[in-house]
């Protein structure tokens, strides 16, 4: 079974700090992904990764960075946390098509 | 972009009903998926399905690729199967899935 794992369920920050959120994959898939998702608006995607240290800008980018040093790794990366980054954080791995999603980290930016 | 519109929003039903939603999506696409977001947030897969019919137990799936809409049939419901039902497509440009506003499913006992 494939098998996708987020560092934390949830995850308090304050305004400003750096967040770091991680997800990590055991099917030796070659894309990676991360999504928000928020009430009224869906999921959307933040960034993907075809490969690793590739990074692909998805449709809502601002105020995020991405990193993939190893394939099963694809660390999100909240450089100065705002309020309106408040959100459910969803990542997700492929090889061919069907993704596959890990548990979701709640973050909350007080 | 393609858009992807899920139907109904919301569906209340009995325990041991039947119900179908549907998905409906503006341009050809290469692939399709169905999930069920649970009560904790993740989203589990249900099916992966380009055309044709799948099963799965007490679920089933039709995708006609030529119409451009996929069903989800759940048969004799369960209160387990409440939460949030979406379908997401796969666009000819890659392997971005774009996601339906999902249909949020209440079985009461």
């Amino acid at each position: 079974d494939v098998k996708v794992t987020q560092s934390s369920r949830y995850l308090v920050k304050r305004t400003g700090e750096k967040v770091f959120l991680e997800c990590v994959q055991d099917m030796d898939h070659e894309n990676m992904f991360w999504y928000r998702q928020d009430p009224g608006l869906g999921l959307r995607l933040i960034y993907f990764s075809y490969d690793v240290k590739m990074k692909e800008k998805g449709d809502i980018p601002e105020g995020y960075s991405v990193s993939r040093e190893k394939k099963e790794r694809f660390s999100l990366i909240l450089e100065s946390a705002s309020t309106n980054q408040t959100s459910m954080y969803l990542c997700a791995s492929s090889k061919w098509g069907e993704q596959y999603f890990g548990p979701g980290t709640r973050l909350t930016v007080t | 972009g393609i858009q992807v519109e899920q139907s109904p929003p919301d569906l209340i039903l009995q325990e041991g009903a039947n119900s179908t939603l549907r998905c409906n999506f503006s341009d050809s696409v290469n692939n399709l998926q169905w999930f069920h977001q649970n009560p904790w947030g993740q989203l589990i897969n249900l099916f992966y399905i380009p055309s044709g019919t799948k099963q799965n137990g007490r679920l089933s799936a039709t995708t006609v690729a030529t119409e451009r809409y996929s069903l989800l049939y759940i048969s004799s419901s369960q209160t387990t199967d409440s939460g949030v039902y979406f379908c997401a497509v796969y666009n000819n440009q890659g392997g971005k899935l774009i996601f339906g506003q999902g249909t949020e499913l209440s079985v009461k006992p």
